[in-house]
C-alpha cells in the first residue's frame, strides 16, 4: 500500500543540525510532490513547503528559508529534511506528506497520506 | 498567503449530535478545500478533499461543502471515535495553509 514512513525521534543540543528522513513506498515516487508541516507541541499544522521530486526542486514558505533545507534520493525513494543552527523553538513534530494530485482539468491536490511524525527536541 | 479560519476553535459536543465546523478563506480559493482528522499522538488523516469529495475509507456521516471562501464540515451523529482536531487546509495555491484546528471534545 502507499505509505511514508519517517525516521524516529532525535534529541539534539542548540547550534547542532539535524536530518529527517521519509521513505516512500507503494507508489512512483517522482509522480507526487512531498510536503513537510511542522506542528509544534500544542500547536496546530503549519507548512513548511514542498519539493518537486521530478526535479528535486524545492519551496519554501515564509519562515522557513535559510536553516531548512528540502532534498532527495531519488533511488531509494526517500525526501529528507534538514534543519541546522537549531533553536529551542524548532522543537516539534515533524511530517512529510505526498501531495496527491487530481490530474483531471481542476487540478485538485491533497496530502494523503502522511508519515507518522519525527520528534524534534532541541534541548541543552 | 492566504490565511484561513476556522471556526469555533473548541466545540463540546454529545454522541449523536450533529456538528457543524467552518472555514474562512481570505481570498476566494473555488473549491480547493481540504479537511484533515487529527487525534492525539497521531499524524493527520485526510477526510474530504476537493471541498466536498469523501476520501475512501471515511464514514458517510463526514460531508463537506462550500465554495469560495466560506467551507463547512459537518458530522450528521457524533460517534465516539469522531472526537479529536479537525483541520481545514487550501490548496488553491502551492503553499498551502491550514486553519487553526477546531477541538471536538466530549460534553
Amino acid at each position: 500500500q502507499v505509505q511514508l514512513v519517517q525516521s524516529g525521534s532525535e534529541l539534539k543540543k542548540p547550534g547542532a543540525s539535524v536530518k529527517v528522513s521519509c521513505k516512500a513506498s507503494g507508489y512512483t515516487f517522482t509522480t507526487y510532490a512531498i510536503n513537510w508541516v511542522r506542528q509544534a507541541p500544542g500547536q496546530g499544522l503549519e507548512c513548511m513547503g514542498w519539493i518537486n521530486t521530478n526535479t528535486g526542486s524545492p519551496t519554501y514558505a515564509q519562515g522557513f528559508t535559510g536553516r531548512f533545507v528540502f532534498s532527495l534520493d531519488t533511488s531509494v525513494s526517500t525526501a529528507y529534511l534538514q534543519i541546522s543552527s537549531l533553536k529551542s523553538e524548532d522543537t516539534a513534530v515533524y511530517y512529510c506528506a505526498r501531495r496527491t494530485v487530481d490530474y483531471g482539468d481542476r487540478g485538485f491536490n491533497w496530502l494523503d497520506p502522511w508519515g507518522q511524525g519525527t520528534l524534534f527536541t532541541v534541548s541543552s | 498567503d492566504i490565511q484561513m479560519t476556522q471556526s469555533p476553535s473548541s466545540l463540546s459536543a454529545s454522541v449523536g449530535d450533529r456538528v457543524t465546523i467552518t472555514c474562512r478563506a481570505s481570498q476566494g480559493i473555488s473549491n480547493f478545500l481540504n479537511w484533515y482528522q487529527q487525534k492525539p499522538g497521531k499524524a493527520p488523516k485526510l477526510l474530504i478533499y476537493a471541498t466536498s469529495s469523501l476520501q475512501s475509507g471515511v464514514p458517510s456521516r463526514f460531508s463537506g461543502s462550500g465554495s469560495r471562501t466560506d467551507f463547512t464540515l459537518t458530522i450528521s451523529s457524533l460517534q465516539p471515535e469522531d472526537f479529536a482536531t479537525y483541520y481545514c487546509q487550501q490548496s488553491y495555491t502551492n503553499l498551502y495553509t491550514f486553519g487553526q484546528g477546531t477541538k471536538l471534545e466530549i460534553k
